[in-house]
């Protein structure tokens, strides 16, 4: 099983709806992330949180929630999905005390808003 | 306010030359990560640089992190078309090291 599990892998949905992208990881990290990318803009972060109660926003967090559910479990929700906010989506953990200074991302959402 | 400056944006070459990736930073960077996307995928993390003037190496690549900690480099010998993919510098900076600063990659495509 992969460290970081994000779902769905892609999704299409329509503008105004509510959506909700969800990360867990097996890796025992407490710091995780949301990430999307866009074609030449790199990542940019939404959000993140380094324990349960310890949320923060990112560069670009308007338009979006998250929820830190346990130590394992992180998700992102967009309240009305509106077309500019087609990308990719990426969780990532990390753990720089433990070590692991890299981030482990998982395989991504694709979300469409149409 | 602090960003990193990644070039070039594209790199084109033919199997077997060199590539080389750079990132500029305007500060003094705390430390700095490498990572390589490949075509449908995700960041993988390479390596992380932390002292001055630091030279690493995994196999054909070469990563440096300069002697004022304010840039970075990737350099690859003899590419091969397993190094296609976007390469990133993400780094972090001394009393803000709660979230890294990314370039915005460098596409590498192979020609065999």
């Amino acid at each position: 099983d992969a460290d970081v599990t994000q779902t769905p892998r892609n999704r299409i949905t329509k503008t105004g709806k509510r959506i909700m992208l969800e990360c867990s990881q097996t890796k025992g990290h407490d710091r995780m992330y949301w990430y999307r990318q866009d074609p030449g803009l790199g990542l940019r972060l939404i959000y993140y949180s380094f324990d349960v109660k310890d949320i923060n926003k990112g560069e670009i967090s308007d338009g979006y929630s998250v929820s830190r559910q346990a130590q394992a479990k992180f998700s992102l929700s967009l309240e009305s999905a509106i077309p500019n906010q087609t990308a990719l989506y990426f969780c990532a953990t990390s753990d720089p005390t433990g070590g692991s200074y890299g981030y482990t991302f998982g395989s991504g959402t694709r979300l469409t808003v149409v | 306010g602090q960003q990193v400056m990644q070039i070039p944006q594209y790199q084109h070459v033919q199997e077997g030359e060199d590539f080389t990736t750079y990132c500029n930073s305007s500060t003094t960077l705390s430390n700095i990560q490498w990572y390589k996307q490949r075509p449908g995928g995700h960041p993988v993390f390479l390596i992380q640089l932390v002292k001055s003037g630091e030279v690493k190496k995994q196999k054909r690549l070469t990563f440096q992190f300069g002697e004022a900690k304010k840039n970075s480099s990737l350099h690859i010998t003899a590419t091969q078309t397993t190094d296609v993919g976007t390469y990133f510098c993400a780094g972090s900076y001394a009393g803000n090291n709660r979230k890294l600063i990314w370039g915005l990659g460098t596409s590498l495509a192979v020609n065999p």
